[in-house]
């Protein structure tokens, strides 16, 4: 199974601040339909994951424009230019090619 | 509105069985590729499994930790898909989610505590 390596486990970043996340496969994510199955996740205390970005790069609506990911075979990251007291919760990226694996997880706080 | 709640967790003794459901609503669940994860303090978020679709051939895809005691079902006409695990083991404690297959849709979570 590819094996999922985040980076930093934790993170403590003032208001305002950019910080970032990354996230290294064991194997590339680019599959032969030509796209990346690489996604990010936060949790939030309390709730279920959600889904922030998709085929490695694609934000959802609902993500704001300050959280971008980039990233590409098995190197990725996800970007904030800013940060704000919403983003705490933990970052998870997970690829989507069977048996789906995740990241061990990396805790963003407000300092 | 467009969600899925989870249901039927509880305590089970190791060896022991239990069904969990997944009640889709808000959306055309019958084209739905549906996946159970879990997430344990221990082991973090895990993929447990997928169905897909009846007109994908409604086909069957498992993690190795459960394969041979855990299935998935659905039944569209209810828009419900279910975990059937069998043969729990202490390390299956969990709380179970399901989700559509392309992530952007996850219910609440029910919790399995398998212990003696």
């Amino acid at each position: 199974e590819i094996v999922m390596t985040q980076s930093p486990l934790s993170l403590s970043v003032a208001p305002g601040q950019p910080a970032s996340i990354s996230c290294r496969s064991s194997e590339s994510l680019l599959h032969r339909d030509g796209k990346t199955y690489l996604f990010w996740y936060v949790q939030k205390t309390g709730q279920s994951p959600q889904l922030l970005i998709f085929e490695g790069t694609t934000a959802l609506a609902r993500v704001p424009d300050r959280i971008t990911a980039s990233g590409s075979g098995t190197e990725f990251k996800l970007k904030f230019s800013r940060v704000e007291a919403e983003d705490v919760g933990t970052y998870y990226c997970m690829q989507g090619i069977n048996p789906r694996t995740f990241g061990q997880g990396t805790k963003v706080e407000i300092k | 509105e467009v969600q899925l709640m989870e249901s039927g967790g509880g305590l089970v003794k190791p060896g022991g069985s239990l069904r969990l459901s997944c009640a889709a609503s808000g959306f055309a669940f019958s084209n739905a590729w549906m996946t159970w994860f879990r997430q344990s303090p221990g082991k973090g978020l895990e993929w447990v499994g997928r169905i897909k679709s009846r007109s994908d051939g409604e086909t069957t895809d498992y993690a190795a930790p459960v394969r041979g005691r855990f299935t998935i079902l659905r039944d569209d006409s209810q828009n419900i898909v279910y975990l059937q695990m069998n043969g729990l083991k202490i390390g299956d404690s969990a709380v179970y989610y399901c989700s559509t297959d392309s992530g952007d849709l996850w219910g609440q979570g029910t919790m399995v505590t398998v212990s003696s």
